[in-house]
């Protein structure tokens, strides 16, 4: 089936400093992928849409010049978190919608990143 | 729009026992509805979905969901409860494009042996 691939699955980085998570779709090519956030306990929460060659659509309240996102192929898109500070720790998902199969989403096995 | 509410962030079950998990859901288009599990420490695994078609659902691990638009309720089940189902599950709804998805705010799944 498809698959997904995120990495790091796990990265610690000090503060100040940038921090890149990739996404991968494996066997199939997504013009579209997903990023979400997780706090703990809580549910995930979208943070911005990914489209192949063009600018990403965040949602309210998250802000595009820290959490820099780069779709440049269609099998790959990026996170970086820019300037991190500890409360910028979490567990990102990113999904990646295969167009062939219904528009079905496959997620990543996510990304933990803490900030120390 | 749409939204997602489970009821019951904790729910705890004998091995053995009746799983339920509760979603409903709100939408203002046909929706897809999608229930994942999410096992400590890793992503989210998808158990099973409604599109369009049969409304009861099977998924991977016994797990089956019901569609009921009169009830605007997507609610999860598993006859007989394993020690190994125990996990953060996640509803979640999206409209037929798929472009974004809204999740529940998780139930976490106990299995007292």
């Amino acid at each position: 089936g498809a698959v997904v691939s995120q990495h790091p699955s796990r990265v610690i980085c000090k503060s100040g400093t940038s921090v890149k998570i990739e996404c991968r779709s494996l066997d199939f090519q997504a013009t579209t992928m997903f990023w979400y956030r997780q706090f703990p306990k809580q549910s995930l929460m979208l943070m911005a849409t990914s489209n192949e060659g063009s600018k990403a659509t965040y949602e309210q309240g998250v802000e595009k010049d820290k959490f820099l996102i780069n779709h440049a192929s269609l099998t790959l898109s990026t996170l970086t978190v820019t300037s991190a500070h500890p409360e910028d720790s979490s567990f990102y998902i990113c999904s990646a919608r295969d167009n062939r199969a219904g528009n079905t989403i496959y997620f990543g096995e996510g990304s933990w990143l803490t900030v120390v | 729009a749409q939204s997602v509410t489970q009821l019951g962030s904790h729910v705890s079950v004998s091995e053995g026992a009746l799983v339920l998990l509760r979603c409903n859901y709100s939408s203002s288009v046909p929706p897809y509805l999608f229930w994942y599990v999410q096992y400590p420490n890793q992503g989210l695994q998808l158990l099973l979905k409604y599109t369009t078609g049969a409304t009861l659902v099977k998924g991977i691990n016994g797990f089956e969901a019901e569609f009921k638009k009169s009830e605007t309720s997507f609610h999860l089940t598993k006859p007989s409860a394993h020690m190994s189902d125990a996990a953060e599950y996640f509803c979640a709804v999206s409209d037929q494009s798929g472009n974004q998805f809204y999740f529940g705010t998780g139930t976490s799944l106990t299995v007292i042996p």
